[in-house]
């Protein structure tokens, strides 16, 4: 079975601009969450979502955001690129929608802001 | 914010020896998971102790939970270069349903 995939593998962008990014989670998961990571530290959670429906927001502001769509697969979007958003950007799935199951992590969109 | 807190930062050690790393975290949680990544790429599960667990294991993994001290460690037994990677433990709180990470810890197995 496939895992959760993940496009681009890699982005450049300038400041300013506009990216998507797109997920695929495993057959059958109903979850997908997305996070954040920079270089040298750990992921932060930045959406969830469940059944098309946000189920979980971190603490990010409102240049991003994300839809989740009928075959489950996502979208994340950010707006008005800035330097600091240069990261991993890192999706996950999971069957249910609580946290007391595994959460399977795709291999990530690495993006660039120039 | 970051929940958990990996120690130590970062870890060498020779091919064969055992590698041990702790976590500690701040609030209640439900389970509690580690995390494999190599080179920047997509996270690996490792394995989830739920917290009416005290000790798990998976191969040659060994993940221990104590939630008096809020804290818990994975040990990786007779280590292999392969294992070189940077581990991460995550919490979920009760009643959660996201993963807060730790910034994690490098480990370097020296052949």
């Amino acid at each position: 079975d496939a895992g959760v995939t993940q496009s681009p593998t890699h982005l450049i962008k300038t400041r300013g601009q506009h990216v998507t990014l797109r997920c695929s989670p495993i057959s059958g998961h109903k979850s997908v969450s997305w996070y954040q990571q920079v270089l040298g530290q750990g992921p932060q959670f930045i959406f969830q979502y469940y059944e098309k429906e946000e189920r979980g927001r971190g603490n990010f502001p409102d240049r991003f955001s994300a839809r989740q769509f009928p075959n489950y697969s996502s979208e994340l979007n950010v707006n008005a690129l800035l330097l600091g958003d240069s990261a991993l950007y890192l999706c996950a799935s999971r069957q249910g929608v609580t946290g007391t199951d595994t959460q399977y992590f795709g291999p990530g969109t690495r993006l660039t802001v120039l | 914010s970051q929940q958990g807190e990996e120690d130590p930062q970062a870890l060498s050690i020779q091919e064969g020896e055992n590698a041990t790393m702790n976590c500690s975290y701040k609030t209640s949680i439900n389970n509690l998971q580690w995390y494999r990544q190599n080179s920047g790429r997509g996270l690996v599960h490792l394995i989830l102790i739920r917290s009416n667990e005290r000790e798990k294991h998976s191969g040659r993994l060994r993940v221990t939970l104590d939630t008096s001290k809020k804290s818990s460690s994975l040990l990786i037994t007779a280590s292999r270069a392969a294992d070189t990677a940077s581990y991460f433990c995550a919490t979920v709180k009760a009643a959660g349903n996201k993963l807060t990470f730790g910034g994690g810890t490098r480990v370097l197995v020296k052949p």
